[in-house]
């Protein structure tokens, strides 16, 4: 079976600090792994993804993520947190094992104090 | 190209009655998902459609269908309305289903 866990359920940083987001996952064969941001009553928007090859990946708005297989990890990062970077962010995991078919972490709510 | 694009946005029905959501995929995508996300359960996998056929399906009661058309674009039903379905309805497609998927904005349905 495949999961996802997001130990944070609600992260708060100041404006301009540093953000890493953590994310377990399981699967039973080679993962690809997501994080999606969502705004209040939006759908998800893609931040980044891995597939295969560098485990440090780059996204959009300057977040990167970085995979660790030995720990099975897929850790969020961003060096300075802006205050529109506040959202909900889901780290999910997916593949061929179960093509269509994404397994969600619960999601980590950050709050970006000014 | 235009992105997932999900009708009706927002929905109320009374407990009892049926629902129909529609799914249109991004262009050239052949596989359409379906979740569901609610603040007690997060998002759930429903099911995945791929060229017409249903390739995989979640845990939900029978009471939740969908199907998709040869233009690849996919509806889901539910059926005899439950408190506990209101949620946000969430549809994603990818090419070819085990990669990238793209979420529209969703549905918001309210059960009362």
């Amino acid at each position: 079976a495949q999961s996802v866990t997001q130990p944070d359920i609600h992260i708060t940083v100041s404006e301009g600090a540093s953000l890493e987001l953590r994310c377990n996952y399981s699967y039973g064969a080679t993962p690809y792994l997501f994080w999606y941001v969502q705004s209040p009553g939006q759908g998800l928007q893609l931040l980044l993804k891995y597939f295969s090859g560098d485990t440090l990946v780059q996204g959009i708005k300057g977040f990167e993520a970085e995979f660790k297989r030995s720990q099975s990890s897929f850790n969020l990062r961003k060096p300075s947190v802006h205050w529109s970077d506040a959202a909900e962010y889901f780290c999910a995991v997916g593949g061929m094992l179960n093509a269509g078919k994404s397994t969600f972490g619960d999601g980590t709510t950050l709050t970006v104090k000014p | 190209k235009a992105g997932v694009t999900q009708t009706p946005r927002y929905l109320i029905k009374t407990r009892g009655q049926q629902v129909t959501l529609s799914c249109s995929p991004i262009s050239g995508h052949r596989s359409v998902s379906w979740y569901q996300q609610t603040p007690g359960q997060g998002l759930q996998f429903l099911f995945e459609y791929f060229s017409e056929t249903q390739r995989n399906k979640g845990n939900f009661p029978g009471r939740f269908s969908g199907r998709q058309f040869s233009n690849s674009r996919s509806e889901m039903n539910v059926s005899t309305l439950e408190l506990g379905d209101s949620a946000l309805y969430l549809c994603a497609s990818s090419s070819a289903g085990g990669e990238t998927q793209y979420f529209g904005p969703g549905t918001r349905l309210l059960v009362l």
